[in-house]
């Protein structure tokens, strides 16, 4: 078993929709978690960091740490056709420098 | 602006070459990585390093070897290429605890 699982999708949307991207883990000690996004043919940028458990929005995206399910989700409002990319889930424990990723979500918002 | 810069965006090398792949970070970051991506398999770290001359294995090291001789620079070396190390090669800087890894624009290498 992966220690980072989460569904590669694709996950096809119209423009205007509420997106929900999930990923599962096993390491109880994960700690920080991340969300990245990726266009194609480019490095990923980071989008959204939370540390352990709760909530964090920024303008249309929203994190959400659940540690005792050992899930976390980025919520996507109001979606537009240039949020179409692959979003990936990382995480890592307290001490270490390591990122653990997801697949990655190929997510495409059509107009 | 941070700023990761691989040397080069495409490569096709022969297998069996020795192909050198370099990383540049102008923000004094104390780490560095080398991740591969792979359809289906996400991002796998293939070696980090968290201060100049050391490096750490990552998940999948065979292959591959790394030398940071100076902070702001981190190589991969793939000592003989081979066709199965056909793939996206991504490298990433950061501070010590790492609350952001700012990425490259990855390598695209072709072993034919």
């Amino acid at each position: 078993q992966k220690e980072v699982e989460q569904d590669p999708g694709p996950l096809s949307v119209p423009e205007g929709a509420i997106v929900s991207l999930n990923c599962t883990y096993s390491n109880s000690a994960f700690q920080y978690f991340m969300w990245y996004r990726q266009y194609s043919r480019k490095g990923p940028e980071l989008l959204m960091y939370t540390y352990s458990s709760g909530n964090k929005e920024d303008g249309r995206f929203t994190a959400q740490v659940d540690k005792s399910s050992k899930y976390i989700s980025l919520f996507i409002r109001d979606s537009q056709p240039s949020d179409s990319a692959t979003y990936l889930c990382a995480m890592r424990e307290v001490g270490t420098d390591k990122l653990i990723f997801g697949t990655g979500t190929r997510l495409q918002v059509f107009p | 602006d941070v700023k990761v810069t691989q040397s080069s965006r495409y490569l096709v090398k022969r297998t069996g070459e020795k192909v050198f792949l370099e990383c540049v970070q102008d923000m004094d970051h104390e780490n560095m990585f080398w991740y591969r991506q792979d359809p289906g398999l996400g991002l796998r770290l293939i070696y980090f390093s968290y201060d100049v001359k050391m490096k750490e294995k990552g998940d999948i090291p065979e292959g591959y070897s790394v030398s940071r001789e100076k902070k702001e620079r981190f190589s991969l070396i793939l000592e003989s290429a081979s066709t199965n190390q056909t793939s996206m090669y991504l490298c990433a800087s950061s501070p010590y605890q790492i609350t952001e890894a700012f990425f490259g624009q990855g390598t695209r290498l072709t072993v034919v």
